[in-house]
């Protein structure tokens, strides 16, 4: 099916443990972004990436490592799960600035608790 | 810093009126700035984009202005239905490269 997938949806992991979060789009889409929300704190930017092999830090990217080797993927790893990155995370997509097309199209979520 | 701040109660209205939805930024002039409808459980859904040099952009019942000036965008929704229920995220653009900040959001309840 098109479009934006995430995996996994719910996740419980330990303290110190290292945990991945899966990203897939299908449009081809050069700009793909992590997010996470959390109560009173809306969307906040983890880490952001232009094209295949060119990511950039976001407002909130302590903790967080990324990686996209290919267009389509953009795994985020959390290196050492800390309680304080309990929440939701995001991913989303973006056609980019040559298709003069802005809108993001996210993904279903994945609900991360951190014990 | 960027500062995005909308509404931060819950705006409850009745079906049929037109809610209005408030965003301010400070510290900085977006290029363009994105409307985004987030449903419970759900990622942020696209609605409008409105550029600097635009006043006003219309979608069917939906209505953005954006005053560079005030640094205030306006979000209406005219003969709200409780389908409109949801909350209301603005996004300005922070840097080319469509990198967004998002406010925290505004809840709206159409009652009917």
């Amino acid at each position: 099916d098109a479009g934006i997938t995430q995996s996994p949806r719910y996740k419980i992991t330990e303290t110190g443990r290292q945990v991945t979060l899966m990203c897939h789009q299908t449009w081809s889409h050069s700009y793909m972004f992590w997010y996470r929300q959390d109560l009173g704190h809306g969307l906040r930017l983890i880490y952001y990436s232009a094209a295949a092999d060119i990511t950039d830090k976001g407002e909130v990217s302590d903790g967080y490592v990324v990686s996209r080797s290919k267009t389509e993927n953009f795994p985020l790893t959390l290196e050492s799960a800390t309680r304080s990155q309990t929440s939701v995370y995001f991913c989303a997509s973006s056609e980019g600035g040559l298709a003069d097309s802005y809108e993001q199209y996210f993904g279903p979520g994945t609900r991360l608790t951190v014990t | 810093s960027q500062k995005i701040e909308q509404n931060s109660e819950a705006l409850n209205i009745q079906e049929g009126k037109t809610a209005t939805l408030t965003c301010n930024y400070t510290n900085y002039s977006p290029a363009y700035l994105q409307w985004y409808r987030q449903d419970p459980g759900r990622g942020p859904v696209f609605l409008l984009l409105i550029r600097e040099n635009e006043k006003e952009k219309r979608k069917e019942r939906l209505k953005v202005t954006f005053d560079t000036t005030l640094k205030q965008s306006l979000f209406h929704i005219t003969a709200s239905q409780p389908a409109d229920s949801a909350t209301y995220l603005c996004a300005p653009l922070v840097e080319y490269g469509n990198k967004l900040v998002f406010g925290a959001g505004t809840i709206l309840r159409v009652k009917s």
